[in-house]
């Protein structure tokens, strides 16, 4: 079946800009995680939705971020005003239950920051 | 806080020969534990998890883990690797399943004919 998904692939912006970062997970899963690599680091979470509801926001690095699950589905990271510093592959995740299961990742977004 | 430590940052194996990459964590109890695998351009995928019961967890591609509570440890193991398993190898715990998971810092993998 079809796994996580995520677009756009590769995004280039300017200092600035504003960009948003698609992900939808499996169908019917229910916990939704995005997190954020750093070249030659291991992931480092940012936020937790179950179904629509934000559970987890603390890994956000400034309030430049923002992301949303309005439907419980579909995720959209939001980052307004780019800077250098938050140029990294940007991971979703789901998981189908609650508690217990393993998360599946999605191919990431590369975005870079000039 | 949890933390996992991966001491190793690259490692060069020959092809056919066994392998063993480190993990150590610090958490207050017996976390959930994690391998996952990161090959060039893909996303990561699971090779295996520990939630309780057996130390040792077999997984997929021919890996395997052990859970060692007094040395804070999970390394993973493989008697012997295939060209295909060259790619960057991240170990993560969590406080609990489907909860948010903390990473190593990884350690790249190279094949050697």
């Amino acid at each position: 079946g079809a796994g996580v998904s995520q677009s756009p692939r590769y995004k280039v912006a300017k200092r600035g800009q504003d960009v948003a970062l698609r992900c939808d997970p499996i169908s019917g899963h229910v916990s939704l995680f995005w997190y954020q690599q750093a070249l030659g680091q291991g992931p480092e979470f940012l936020t937790y939705f179950q179904n629509e509801a934000q559970l987890d926001k603390s890994g956000l690095p400034s309030d430049r971020f923002f992301a949303e699950r309005p439907e419980g589905s579909v995720s959209t990271l939001k980052i307004q005003r780019t800077q250098q510093e938050d140029s990294a592959v940007y991971l979703c995740a789901s998981s189908p239950i609650d508690r217990g299961d393993t998360q599946y990742f999605g191919p990431g977004t590369r975005l870079t920051v000039l | 806080a949890q933390s996992v430590t991966q001491p190793d940052i690259h490692i060069t194996v020959s092809e056919g020969a066994s392998l063993e990459l480190r993990c150590n964590y610090s958490y207050g109890a017996t976390p959930y534990l994690f391998w996952y695998v990161q090959s060039p351009g893909q996303g990561l995928q699971l090779l295996l998890k520990y939630f309780s019961g057996d130390t040792l967890v077999q997984g997929i591609k021919g890996f395997e883990a052990e859970f060692k509570r007094s040395q804070s440890s999970f390394n993973l193991r493989k008697p012997s690797v295939h060209w295909s398993d060259a790619a960057e190898y991240f170990c993560a715990v969590a406080p609990g399943g489907n909860e948010k998971l903390t990473f190593g810092t990884g350690t790249r993998l190279t094949i050697i004919p």
